[in-house]
Parts: C-alpha cells; structure tokens; sequence
C-alpha cells in the first residue's frame, strides 16, 4: 500500500499523560499536513511541513502540541499534558507541491482523553 | 479570508433520484475547490476538483461538481444516488498563500432504499 499511512489508528488515554502520532505520507510528496477532526465537524488546519521545515502552525495549535518531521520524511504529532477537550480524530495528509491537486489523506488517528 | 460553506446539515436522497450536496465559497484571487467524502471512521476520499477550465467537472463513483463564478458556487451533483453513498460530504477551498485545503462544516447525505 503506497497510501498515507497514520497510526497508532486508537489512542486511549488519561488526562495528563503524554500521546504521540506518527504519519508516513506518499514516498514523493514533500508537502505534509496535520489537520484536527472533533465529531461532527470539518477538518481543522493545525500545522504543515515542506520537506522538514515547518512552514505553518495554526493558532488552535497551543504549546502542548508539537509536530516534527525530521529528514523530510515521516512526520510525528505530540500532545503533551492531554486534556479532555483534546479528544478528537488527527489526520494527516500529503502532497506533492509541484502539482495543482489535492491532499492525500491517511486513515487517521483517534484520540480519546478519559 | 477564504472560506467555504455548506448551508444543509444534512441531505436525504430516495435511492435512484439525483442528489446535489451544495456549497459556495469566499475567495480572493481564483478558486481551487475540492470535494471530499468521508465515511464512519476513516480519512477523506478525494472525489473531484475544480483548478481551471471547464465548468462542469467529473470525478470519481459517478460525481461531478458545478462551478458557476457568479454564484460562487461548487455544488456536487450525481444522476442517480446509490445507498453506498451515504456518507459525509465535505467542500474545500485552497489558501492562495499557504497551499492548506480550508474545510465546510460538512453534510451528511442519507440515500434511502
């Protein structure tokens, strides 16, 4: 399967404990994306990678959160210090900046903050 | 400030009719506009996009998007809607400056046998 690929795809945890997510994007794409998903609602832009430079982070994205991608490749989304309100589903997604199209999203990764 | 939005929480379709899932946008510059569908528990599906050229575009399971410039909208449309197509609908729109797709609150299309 050459698709994006996220996992741990559950992730049960307790208030304050530390989760992280790991995201293997398409081989060729340079371009990567995290986005947050709470039930019922659109996908939410929190941070994108160009190679391994982080070009962008949204304001929703508070400094319990960060986001890596160390050699361009693979990219990993931390939560520190987990709240409730952290319950959501985080997609990744990639793409290929030299193109016009669209985003390639992963299967997602389900938070559940008890 | 791009944008999109998709006005109905949710469209219900008997099995057989045709089905539009609406959306408009809010752009400055032009639009790159996107359908996707997600079903329960999964990532998003890319089913269609609008960049450039004609109006009416076609894209996967038999969808094709409307875009009309002077009612700034991007309407997903089938002939003929299938059970399997109920799922999530969601519109976007591409930020000119930063590359990031920019998502509608999304609709629920319910197919009725």
């Amino acid at each position: 399967d050459t698709g994006v690929s996220q996992n741990p795809r559950h992730k049960i945890t307790k208030r304050g404990q530390n989760v992280t997510f790991r995201c293997d994007p398409i081989s060729e794409h340079n371009r990567l994306y995290w986005y947050r998903q709470t039930l019922g609602q659109g996908p939410e832009f929190l941070t994108y990678f160009q190679n391994e430079a982080q070009l962008e982070k949204s304001r929703l994205l508070s400094d319990r959160f960060s986001a890596e991608r160390p050699k361009g490749s693979f990219s990993t989304l931390e939560i520190q210090r987990t709240e409730q309100g952290d319950s959501a589903m985080y997609l990744c997604a990639s793409r290929d900046s030299r193109n016009t199209g669209e985003l390639f999203f992963g299967e997602g990764s389900r938070l559940t903050v008890l | 400030a791009q944008s999109v939005a998709q006005p109905e929480d949710q469209v219900n379709v008997a099995e057989g009719n045709p089905l539009t899932v609406k959306c408009t946008y809010s752009v400055s510059g032009n639009p790159y506009l996107f359908w996707y569908v997600q079903y329960p528990n999964r990532g998003l599906q890319f089913l269609l996009k609008y960049i450039t050229g004609d109006n009416l575009v076609k894209g996967s399971y038999g969808f094709e998007a409307e875009f009309n410039k002077s009612q700034t909208s991007f309407h997903l449309k089938k002939p003929s809607a299938l059970v399997s197509d109920s799922a999530l609908y969601f519109c976007a729109v591409r930020d000119s400056r930063t590359d990031k797709l920019i998502f509608g609150t999304g609709t629920r299309l319910q197919v009725f046998p």
